[in-house]
């Protein structure tokens, strides 16, 4: 079964520096990850995705993720976060086996200090 | 190109009645796949149709059903509602079922 689990609920950072949001994924196969933003009242944005080419991912708004197999594992990062980066953030996880059927993080919310 | 829509935006409803909310996919996708999110439960699967056939289904009671017409529109529905029903409802479309998920803006519903 995929499962995807996302450390800390809730993250804060100065403006200005490092963001790091935790992702982790179990997948008996190959897996597509990606990871999405939500605004408040909105729906969710595609920031980047893993489909089995480079391991290292940029996406859009300066935010980028690694994934790295031997720790199951696909942090989204951003050198200098910015206030606008406050959101809720999910990782998703989909494979193969289980046709378009997307499983995602119960989510992390990122409060930007000024 | 037109993103995903979902209409109504809000709604409001009381326990018992019956709501159906509406999703239009992005031109040319074909599947369009349903979630329910909430605070305590974030993002839940609840359906996703492909050329107007149900292919995946979320762990969800029969109150909860969707169809897809052949224009690529969906529809779902939720019958006696229940106060946990209040929910964002999100839609998410994709061109094929293989790549990454569009999402619309979500129908609020809440019920009372």
């Amino acid at each position: 079964a995929q499962s995807v689990t996302q450390l800390g609920s809730h993250v804060s950072v100065s403006e200005g520096a490092l963001v790091l949001l935790r992702c982790n994924y179990s997948s008996s196969v190959p897996p597509y990850l990606f990871w999405y933003v939500q605004y408040p009242n909105q729906g969710l944005q595609l920031l980047l995705k893993y489909t089995s080419a480079a391991t290292l991912v940029k996406g859009i708004n300066g935010f980028e993720a690694e994934f790295k197999k031997s720790e199951t594992s696909f942090h989204l990062t951003k050198p200098s976060a910015h206030m606008s980066d406050a959101a809720e953030y999910f990782c998703a996880v989909r494979t193969s086996n289980t046709g378009n059927q997307f499983y995602f993080g119960t989510g992390t919310s990122l409060t930007v200090i000024p | 190109k037109a993103g995903v829509t979902q209409t109504p935006r809000y709604l409001i409803k009381t326990r018992g009645q019956q709501v159906t909310l509406s999703c239009s996919p992005i031109s040319g996708h074909r599947s369009v796949s349903w979630y329910q999110q909430t605070p305590g439960q974030g993002l839940q699967f609840l359906f996703e149709y492909f050329s107007e056939t149900q292919r995946n289904k979320g762990n969800f009671p029969g109150r909860f059903s969707g169809r897809q017409f052949s224009n690529s529109r969906s529809e779902m529905n939720v019958s006696t509602l229940e106060l946990g029903d209040s929910a964002l409802y999100l839609c998410a479309s994709s061109l094929r079922t293989t790549n990454e998920q569009f999402f619309g803006p979500g129908t609020r519903l809440t019920v009372l």
